[in-house]
């Protein structure tokens, strides 16, 4: 069955600083796409960055970065130089991208709330 | 380039009565999804509409429902409504099934 953990409820990290923030994934399919959403207290998702599990490389978006091991199935985020409008939840999510079927549903984490200190 | 936008913003019903939630895709996209987003939890997929049909759907009773319409705005219907559809519910488009989803604010619905 397709899974995202996410075993950090909340993280604390103070402004400028680096933060990790940890996803694991269990699927049995070859290909599929991995996603990270912010979402501020007002609740809208915003996209951060996408990982196929395929792309040999890691991928990059400004500040955020993906820790992509697929042998150990981790998909870790990492937000460099930290800002306090980084205070939010993340989610990690999943799509499954076989040919079979048309769903492309997300699967997702329960999701870490990360606050920016001062 | 106008985004996903969602209708009304805040919502509160009682039990046993009927909601239509409304979204309208960012434009060019033909793909909605609508998930429930729990307090505390993450969302839940409901179903996905590519091109006036649904195109999946997760683990929710009939009496949730949708349309997609040929402009590609949908509609989300929870019939005989429960205390626990009190939730937030996020509309997502995308330019095909095949691309990265993007969110409207959602709807948060209260079920007294």
């Amino acid at each position: 069955a397709q899974k995202i953990t996410q075993t950090q409820p909340g993280m604390f990290v103070q402004e400028k600083e680096a933060v990790t923030l940890d996803c694991t994934y269990d699927t049995s399919d070859q290909s599929y796409g991995l996603f990270w959403y912010k979402q501020p207290s007002s609740g809208e998702m915003i996209f951060l960055i996408y990982q196929g599990s395929y792309d040999e490389q890691n991928a990059t978006e400004g500040r955020y970065s993906l820790n992509f091991q697929k042998a150990r199935k981790s998909a870790n985020l990492v937000i460099s130089a930290s800002q306090l409008g980084d205070s939010a939840m993340y989610f990690c999510a999943m799509r499954e991208e076989r040919n079979a079927g048309n769903n492309r549903k997300l699967i997702w984490g329960l999701g870490t709330s990360l606050a920016v200190n001062p | 380039e106008t985004g996903v936008t969602q209708s009304p913003t805040h919502l509160i019903k009682t039990r046993g009565q009927q909601v239509t939630l409304r979204c309208s895709s960012q434009s060019g996209h033909n793909t909605v999804s609508w998930y429930q987003q729990a307090l505390g939890q993450g969302p839940q997929f409901i179903f996905q509409y590519y091109r006036e049909e649904e195109n999946g759907r997760g683990n929710f009773p009939p009496r949730f429902s949708g349309l997609q319409f040929p402009n590609y705005s949908s509609e989300l219907n929870v019939n005989a409504l429960e205390l626990d559809d009190s939730a937030l519910y996020l509309c997502a488009s995308s330019l095909t099934q095949y691309n990265e989803q993007f969110f409207g604010p959602g709807t948060r619905l209260t079920v007294l």
